[in-house]
């Protein structure tokens, strides 16, 4: 079955370190893999995309991630974490083929000052 | 508009009424996808629109759930006979449909409490 797992229900960071969010998937094609953020009182924000290519990709605000098909995971990581990034993090999974894309149970990251 | 519209944005209903939500897509999208998301838990995809495809409809957790999207564009999710496990966050979002890796733009929500 398809499934997206994201084992850490929080994560606590404190500002200035790294941080790293999990995600692993299961899936029996390739996938095409998300990240998305959703702040207090917001909507949900795209954050980046692996699609082909070069396993560690950018995207907005600093962040970036690293995709290991060995491993089947694609952890969101960000150098310096920010009070700022304090957010709900979800992991998303798309599989080629198809449009159906789903999420895993999302992460709260909290970081402090 | 400029993004993708919800509404209403909160909605109180009866247990044993019939609701109805609205999702408005970003103009030119053909895909268009509906999740619930219930307090403290993550996205639960419930179904997806993409073009003139027969919509995947296998997240629907009851036959109490339908949806439609008319011209291909305006979505209603319809849940009859509310109960109250059905309270939570509706979200829609919608993407470009092309390759399948586009990202999803998504709504603010609906809010549906079941009293």
């Amino acid at each position: 079955a398809q499934s997206v797992a994201q084992p850490e229900d929080q994560v606590n960071v404190a500002e200035g370190n790294p941080l790293t969010v999990k995600c692993t998937y299961s899936v029996s094609g390739n996938p095409y893999l998300f990240w998305y953020v959703q702040y207090p009182n917001r909507g949900l924000q795209f954050l980046l995309k692996y699609i082909t290519g070069d396993n560690l990709v950018k995207g907005s605000y600093g962040f970036e991630a690293e995709f290991n098909k060995s491993q089947t995971s694609f952890h969101l990581k960000k150098p310096s974490a920010l009070v700022s990034d304090s957010a709900l993090y979800f992991c998303a999974v798309r599989f080629t083929g198809g449009f159906k894309t789903i999420f895993g149970a999302g992460t709260r990251l909290f970081v402090k000052a | 508009g400029a993004g993708v519209s919800q509404s209403p944005s909160n909605k109180v209903t009866e247990k044993g009424k019939d609701v109805e939500l609205r999702c408005d897509p970003i103009s030119g999208h053909t895909a268009l996808y509906w999740y619930r998301q219930s307090l403290g838990q993550g996205l639960e995809f419930l179904i997806y629109f993409q073009g003139n495809s027969a919509p995947d409809k296998s997240g629907l957790p009851s036959d109490r759930f339908s949806a439609e999207r008319t011209g291909g564009s305006v979505s209603t999710l319809t849940i009859q006979r509310t109960q109250q496990e059905d309270s939570a966050v509706y979200l829609c979002a919608s993407s470009q449909g092309g390759q399948g890796n586009e990202k999803l733009f998504f709504g603010s929500g609906t809010q549906l409490s079941v009293l």
